[in-house]
């Protein structure tokens, strides 16, 4: 089955630097690949999404990337606020499949 | 994702109980999952089901069960036989099977006493 490795475990930065978390998947066949936050003892919530069929994606200060061939992909967040503490987790499926989560980030953002 | 309720927020059991977390939803989804959430260990699919009357085993179903009577509603017992019930417990529904958005539940944290 689908096996997705998550990094960094802790993310620490200072307000207004960029964060990166990264993922890896195994299964080529995968191609739909969705980010969610998760602050403390709340439910987790789509940040943003990408499928197969494109490279880049952005919402404002979240963008997305997929690289297909490495078989990995990353959450981008740019001029972080203490509001994006949290722990955000990426996941992978294919077709009909479930998703695969990754263990997750915890994001601190220091003012 | 208000669509999907929990209930209860917090539950207390005692060794050797059954104990049932409700799930419901009126987005008309035909797709629900439950995962358990441990510190460190992500989100852990426990039972889901693509369709009424019908369900499927996740990475770590055992001592866990589910029914699918109705479309909205998707309970999950958590019986006696699970050795490690304490955690964080998570409902969720998407329209379709698979690449569809999972919208999630708020959560019931069980505690085993």
């Amino acid at each position: 089955g689908e096996n997705v490795e998550q990094h960094p475990s802790t993310l620490s930065v200072q307000e207004g630097d960029s964060a990166v978390i990264k993922c890896t998947y195994s299964d080529s066949a995968s191609n739909y690949f969705p980010w969610y936050k998760q602050e403390l003892g709340k439910r987790p919530q789509l940040i943003i999404d990408i499928r197969s069929n494109v490279g880049e994606k952005k919402d404002q200060r979240i963008a997305v990337t997929l690289n297909k061939t490495a078989k990995h992909f990353s959450l981008h967040i740019t001029e972080t606020q203490p509001e994006d503490s949290a722990v955000y987790f990426c996941a992978a499926s294919k077709g009909y499949s479930t998703l695969t989560f990754g263990k997750g980030t915890m994001l601190l953002v220091s003012p | 994702d208000g669509g999907i309720t929990q209930s209860p927020k917090y539950l207390f059991r005692k060794e050797g109980q059954n104990v049932t977390l409700s799930c419901e939803q009126n987005l008309n989804h035909d797709a629900m999952y439950w995962y358990r959430q441990d510190p460190g260990q992500g989100l852990r699919l426990i039972y889901y089901s693509q369709i009424v009357n019908d369900f499927q085993k996740g990475d770590i179903a055992e001592g866990y069960s589910v029914s699918r009577e109705k479309k909205e509603s998707f309970p999950l017992t958590v019986t006696s036989a699970q050795k490690n019930p304490t955690a964080f417990y998570l409902c969720a529904s998407s329209e379709g099977a698979g690449a569809d958005t999972q919208y999630f539940g708020p959560g019931t944290r069980l505690t085993v006493l």
